[in-house]
Order: structure tokens, then sequence, then C-alpha cells
């Protein structure tokens, strides 16, 4: 079985540059999590979806962020205009549903703002 | 709000030693997760406890959950150096997990 697959896995932009990154979730998986994770700290969740609801995004930053996912299955985040504080790991994980599920992890994209 | 406390967050440890790496919050939780972490990828999952008293065990790993103490153990039993890796607990709150900061656990030969 396919895991949960992101693209790209590095990139590297200038400050002020739009960049955005695409998740595939497991097959069957409901739920979708975007994760930022900087550097030696644990995921910190940006946006969940329930199909194709967005249903808890109380912590992306709304203003330079914006995610959506489309049909409910793959989802892209975007971030326009980047900035240096920007630069980290983004995670996207799946799952079957909410709360007991296992969250599976994809190898995350690795964004570097210069 | 949620806070989630790992404990320590560096550990360096001969191999074939035992320890163990703690996890405190600071709310009610149903329920608690283990991940590993190696350098340069992503997480993968080790446990889920679901319950208060719950112990599982997979190899040299054995995790624990004490729901009435908020605190969650993950026991290392004869490491070995392929145990080298961050990991990180995470509870669950509503529909979501939040996570601690890691512990970068080092086996040395």
């Amino acid at each position: 079985e396919a895991g949960v697959v992101q693209s790209p896995r590095y990139k590297i932009i200038e400050k002020k540059q739009p960049v955005a990154f695409w998740c595939n979730p497991i097959s069957g998986h409901n739920t979708l999590y975007w994760y930022l994770q900087n550097l030696g700290q644990g995921p910190e969740l940006l946006i969940r979806y329930e199909n194709e609801e967005a249903v808890d995004d109380s912590q992306l930053p709304k203003d330079r962020f914006s995610a959506e996912r489309l049909k409910g299955v793959d989802s892209t985040l975007k971030i326009q205009p980047a900035e240096l504080g920007d630069s980290a790991v983004y995670l996207c994980a799946s799952s079957p549903g909410p709360r007991q599920e296992t969250q599976y992890f994809g190898p995350g994209t690795r964004l570097l703002v210069l | 709000e949620l806070k989630v406390e790992q404990n320590p967050l560096f550990l360096s440890m001969q191999e074939g030693k035992n320890y163990t790496i703690y996890c405190n919050y600071s709310t009610t939780s149903d329920r608690l997760y283990w991940y590993r972490q190696d350098p340069g990828k992503s997480l993968e999952s080790l446990f889920v406890l679901l319950s208060n008293g719950a112990v599982k065990q997979e190899g040299r790993l054995m995790a624990s959950l004490d729901t009435k103490a908020r605190l969650s153990t993950l026991h290392i039993t004869a490491a070995v150096h392929d145990l080298s890796a961050t990991y990180f607990c995470a509870v669950g709150i509503y529909n979501d997990m939040r996570f601690g900061a890691g512990t970068r656990l080092t086996v040395k030969p």
C-alpha cells in the first residue's frame, strides 16, 4: 500500500515569493492534516480536513497561508508571500478518520526561504 | 491550553542499557501516541494508547499510559544502535494531536 506522498521534497525560494506544496493521502483516508515542523521541535497542526471540508484551521496564518482539498483527496498548501520565518518542514498526514486513528505521515517538504 | 512535556530532551545511552522517556500532559485526554523520527525522515507510528493502564510492547520498546497522572512512558530495554532517533509523544485533544518537543536518543556502542 502506498503511503502519503508529498512533493516537492525540497524547495528553496527567496522571500516574498509564492510557494505551494502538494499532498496525496493514503487511499481511502478521509482525514488529512498539514503540519509545520521547525528544527528540533514537534509538528504543529496548521489545518485539518474531513473530506473536502476544512474543520480546523485555527492555527493557519490566513494572511499568507491557504490550503485546499478539492474532491476530498489531494491537497495543496500555499504560502504567498513567503517570509524568512516560514523556513521549516511541512508535513502532510492522513488517517481513515479523526480521533482514535493513527495518523500516517508523508516524508515532508523542506522549505528554505532566503 | 494543552501542554505536552517530554523529558529528557536529549538522551545518550550505552548499548545494552535500559532507560525511560517520560511524557507529561496538562489536560484530560483519552489517547496518547508515540512516534519515531529518523533524521531527515518523516514520523513513524510506534504505539497508540487508548485507555488508562494501557501497555504496549514492540521489540525493545514498551509504552504505558496513566491517564490519572497524565503521564506516559516509553521504556527502552537493552538499547541497540538502531534505536537512535527522535521519539515524540503526542496527546489526543478533541480530533487533533498535540506533540511534545521530542527526545533525541543516541545509542552508543
